[in-house]
């Protein structure tokens, strides 16, 4: 069935250093792709997406690319800041959008 | 600001009670909710969807006898884990699709902390 493996944390960064979680899926079809972060004490957000092979999802300075040739969402940052400390989920749906399937989570720690 | 929100967002209850998670859609209608738990560590796995107006469909390995789930009005959904035990301990978090032009998104509530003692 279609599942998603993510990196396990927890990650502890320096401000302004690079980050990179990985996420790889497998699924039938063509699935689209999310990136959701938890903040502290709050619901799950979306951080950005792509619904189609080699689109690149972007916000707020995060990025990732669905990467079909290697069924992979990698969520990269240039430079984390403090505010970017959170629980950061990878995740997949079929196309109607409703049926998500969730990695396990990679906590982010980014110390001034 | 929050768009679904869950209440409580902890509870600590006795074996055997039964507790009443609630799921609400703060400025839109949702005639579907879905409903998670998450294991330390472990990754969200979906327990059932929630449906306006009719039963729930529950996923495979999910008691529905266990886990009741009612779909009161278009921004509510309760999820009642009847005589819980301490493996029912966990993180349960709802969802509710929310129509964007021709794409819908996912809104998740905070989640709610359930200890079993």
């Amino acid at each position: 069935g279609d599942s998603v493996t993510q990196m396990e944390g927890p990650v502890t960064l320096s401000e302004e250093a690079f980050l990179t979680i990985n996420c790889t899926y497998t699924a039938t079809g063509y699935p689209s792709l999310f990136w959701y972060v938890q903040y502290p004490g709050e619901g799950l957000q979306l951080l950005l997406k792509a619904t189609k092979a080699d689109d690149k999802g972007s916000n707020k300075g995060f990025e990732a690319t669905y990467r079909k040739e290697t069924t992979s969402f990698h969520l990269e940052k240039g430079s984390v800041q403090v505010s970017d400390s959170a629980v950061y989920f990878c995740a997949l749906s079929d196309k109607t959008g409703n049926q998500f399937y969730f990695g396990t989570g990679t906590s982010l720690t980014v110390i001034p | 600001g929050a768009v679904v929100s869950q209440h409580p967002s902890w509870v600590i209850c006795k074996s055997g009670t039964s507790v009443k998670i609630e799921c609400r859609s703060l400025d839109f209608q949702a005639t579907t909710m879905f409903w998670y738990r998450q294991f330390p560590k472990q990754s969200l796995m979906l327990m059932a969807t929630s449906n306006e107006g009719s039963k729930a469909t529950y996923e495979q390995g999910v008691e529905k006898d266990k886990f009741l789930i009612n779909h009161a009005s278009l921004t509510l959904s309760t999820l009642t884990v009847t005589s819980a035990h301490p493996e029912d301990s966990s993180f349960y978090i709802c969802s509710a699709p929310r129509a964007s032009g021709v794409w819908e998104t996912q809104y998740f509530g905070p989640g709610t902390r359930l200890l079993v003692l």
